[in-house]
């Protein structure tokens, strides 16, 4: 089974607007990274979160990590119509495997 | 710069026949993964090699799932006497593994129908 769990499932919002999504896991990790797919195709990385760490930005992208609560947000800020696509975070344990989440499917419109 | 290059990208076979598929890593990468993923589900892992060694396998769906990385740089995933719900995309993905934690870089995935 898998050790993340993204909520929403799915969020739609209007370009411009603000996404955020979160992800909950249950086992002790060593970092946490969200990653982003477009439908179809390989999931591109997006930004990596070590254990501790508490908060980190990259352009739009801002990451929260609570490792007392085992959960991560991650916000787009002014959000654009190519930022639809599926979001997922993915735990990476003391042996480093990574394990998925189901996702967050964003849907921005234009 | 190359990264993850997985072939092919799209199989359909008839149940009962045996597929492969194969994973070019980027160079540099140590770190070596599968994972399935189905229609709205998350990547699902599989198995994972660090150079030639498998440390990982026991997430291999069944016996009919194998993995190999021979020389420690490409891999091949290969599914025996396939059945429909093995119907999926079939992804790869590498990593370098250091001190401080390490991101994996995805290919764009092997798609297998199974018909």
């Amino acid at each position: 089974s898998q050790q993340g769990e993204e909520d929403p499932q799915a969020l739609s919002i209007q370009e411009g607007e603000n996404a955020t999504m979160n992800c909950s896991y249950k086992t002790s990790i060593n970092n946490l990274q969200w990653y982003r797919q477009n439908s179809g195709r390989g999931l591109v990385h997006l930004i990596l979160i070590r254990s501790n760490e508490r908060e980190k930005h990259s352009g739009r992208l801002r990451v929260t990590l609570d490792t007392s609560k085992k959960s991560s947000s991650l916000l787009i800020t002014a959000s654009r119509a190519a930022d639809t696509a599926s979001y997922f975070c993915a735990t990476a344990n003391t042996g480093n495997q990574f394990y998925f989440g189901t996702g967050t499917s964003l849907t921005v419109i234009p | 710069d190359t990264g993850v290059s997985q072939d092919p990208r799209h199989k359909i076979t008839k149940r009962g026949q045996n597929v492969t598929f194969r994973c070019d890593p980027i160079s540099e990468h140590n770190r070596l993964y599968w994972y399935r993923q189905t229609l709205g589900q998350g990547p699902e892992f599989l198995t994972y090699f660090q150079n030639e060694a498998q440390l990982e396998k026991s997430r291999l769906l069944s016996d009919r799932f194998s993995a190999e990385r021979p020389k420690g740089s490409f891999s091949t995933l290969e599914i025996q006497r396939t059945e429909q719900g093995d119907s999926a995309m079939y992804l790869c993905a590498s990593s370098f593994q250091g001190t401080t934690g390490n991101t994996i870089y995805f290919g764009e995935g092997s798609w297998l129908t199974v018909v």
